[in-house]
């Protein structure tokens, strides 16, 4: 089946680093994919919708300016985080849309939790 | 705007039980809807998909259902076990390829 590649799983950083994480569709092409936060014991909350060669959307109240999306192929995304704070610490997780004859269907990276100390 | 309810938030039951996940969403004009499962601290994993043309699909003892009209969908677990404990989300396809995420359900299957 399709798989989804996000990298890195674990990240601890200090205050004030750019951290970015890698989210790839390591078996078909993607034009779009998407990232979300989660929160402990709370649902996925959509962060942005990335689209290969175009700009990211963002969801209302998510800085552009702090989590910088870049989708520059059909097989990557990148989320970078800018400069870091303790309140970034979450867990992130990137999905991708596999479009085929039988429909559509979203695909999930395995996460990256993201500790800024 | 899209809201997804999940009902119960988390249910305790113990092995081999039969059990059912509910989902309900207040705009009735989804496409597809999936059912997904996450292990604490992971990814989710899809289990089930069901498009737009489809009322229910079954993988071994899963099965999902979906109403459509009532914009309701639910997931059937067959002879529950400890392995299943986890957090259950639904997520529907909506109009801009837009999916819509539950609150989820939180399973712990007592052996």
């Amino acid at each position: 089946g399709a798989v989804v590649s996000q990298h890195p799983s674990r990240v601890i950083c200090k205050s004030g680093t750019s951290v970015k994480i890698e989210c790839r569709s390591l078996d078909f092409q993607a034009t779009t994919m998407f990232w979300y936060r989660q929160f402990p014991k709370q649902s996925l909350m959509l962060m942005a919708t990335s689209n290969e060669g175009s700009k990211a959307t963002y969801e209302q109240g998510v800085e552009k300016d702090k989590f910088l999306i870049n989708h520059a192929s059909l097989t990557l995304s990148t989320l970078t985080v800018t400069s870091a704070h303790p309140e970034d610490s979450s867990f992130y997780i990137c999905s991708a849309i596999q479009i085929n004859t039988g429909g559509e269907k979203l695909f999930f990276g395995s996460g990256t939790q993201l500790s800024v100390l | 705007k899209q809201e997804v309810t999940q009902i119960p938030a988390a249910l305790s039951v113990p092995e081999g039980e039969n059990l059912v996940l509910n989902c309900s969403f207040t705009d009735s004009a989804i496409y597809n809807l999936q059912w997904f499962r996450q292990d604490p601290g992971k990814g989710l994993t899809s289990l089930l998909l069901i498009q737009s043309s489809q009322r229910e699909q079954t993988s071994g003892r899963l099965n999902a259902s979906l109403d459509k009209s009532s914009g309701r969908s639910t997931l059937y677990i067959a002879a529950s076990q400890p392995g299943d404990s986890a957090t259950y989300l639904c997520a529907g396809l909506g109009l801009g390829n837009q999916f819509y995420f539950g609150t989820g359900t939180s399973l712990t299957v007592i052996p």
